[in-house]
């Protein structure tokens, strides 16, 4: 079982706040990602990092920033929130490949709801 | 045309029915193939991992890759209405890569 874990897991806010999705994983794994996916849709991958103070942006532009400040820990922020970022946000760490090893792990998401 | 594309449909199947969920892929250096389940409103389940081609079996699943055909497959033997779900495979090159996801496949097995 993935030890990573993701709060709140659901969130109800309204427009113009700032919030924060938390996701911590205690493997010790380097490199972390958000994606975001809307109900029955595809994995759209939003943000990774590869390490502390790395962040690099994803396939999907997001108007969210994250920070990687301890390897385990690396929260999601919106600046200010819009109906437009409803979606479920989902966080994800993985090992690093080495021989036949490099599998990913996700937590159990954040469901935003912006009104 | 997508790096991973996936197929069947939505699929519904009886109880007891033999599952075959497959992708296909554009990039040779993939190396590393995953299958995971999703239930509605969680977060994916890594189910079945692979690397480079050959078979895997764990209980009722089983995975292949097929590296020369670009091509993966995943099996479920009698099937349960607790195996309905939607299924994404997943494949990367290496660490400095990202996972590259097929868009699912919606499964539905019927008691």
């Amino acid at each position: 079982e993935a030890d990573i874990y993701q709060t709140p897991r659901y969130l109800v806010i309204g427009t113009g706040k700032k919030i924060t999705l938390e996701c911590s994983q205690t493997m010790g794994h380097d490199k972390m990602y958000w994606y975001q996916q809307d109900p029955g849709m595809e994995l759209h991958l939003i943000h990774y990092s590869y390490g502390v103070n790395s962040t690099e942006k994803g396939d999907l532009s997001s108007e969210s920033t994250v920070s990687r400040i301890r390897t385990e820990h690396f929260p999601l922020t919106l600046e200010s929130a819009r109906p437009s970022h409803t979606s479920q946000y989902l966080c994800a760490s993985s090992t690093r490949a080495g021989g036949s090893t490099n599998t990913q792990y996700f937590g159990p998401g954040t469901r935003l709801t912006v009104l | 045309q997508k790096e991973v594309e996936q197929d069947p449909g939505p699929l519904s199947v009886p109880e007891g029915a033999i599952v075959s969920l497959n992708c296909t892929y554009s990039n040779s250096a993939f190396q590393y193939f995953m299958w995971y389940r999703q239930y509605s409103r969680k977060g994916p389940e890594l189910l079945m991992y692979t690397y480079s081609s050959g078979n895997k079996e764990d209980g009722r699943f089983t995975a292949q890759v097929d590296k020369s055909s670009k091509y993966i497959s995943l099996f479920i033997r009698d099937s349960q209405p607790s195996d309905s779900a939607t299924y994404l495979c997943a494949m990367s090159g290496g660490y400095g890569q990202n996972f590259v996801f097929g868009p699912g496949t919606r499964l539905s097995v019927l008691p």
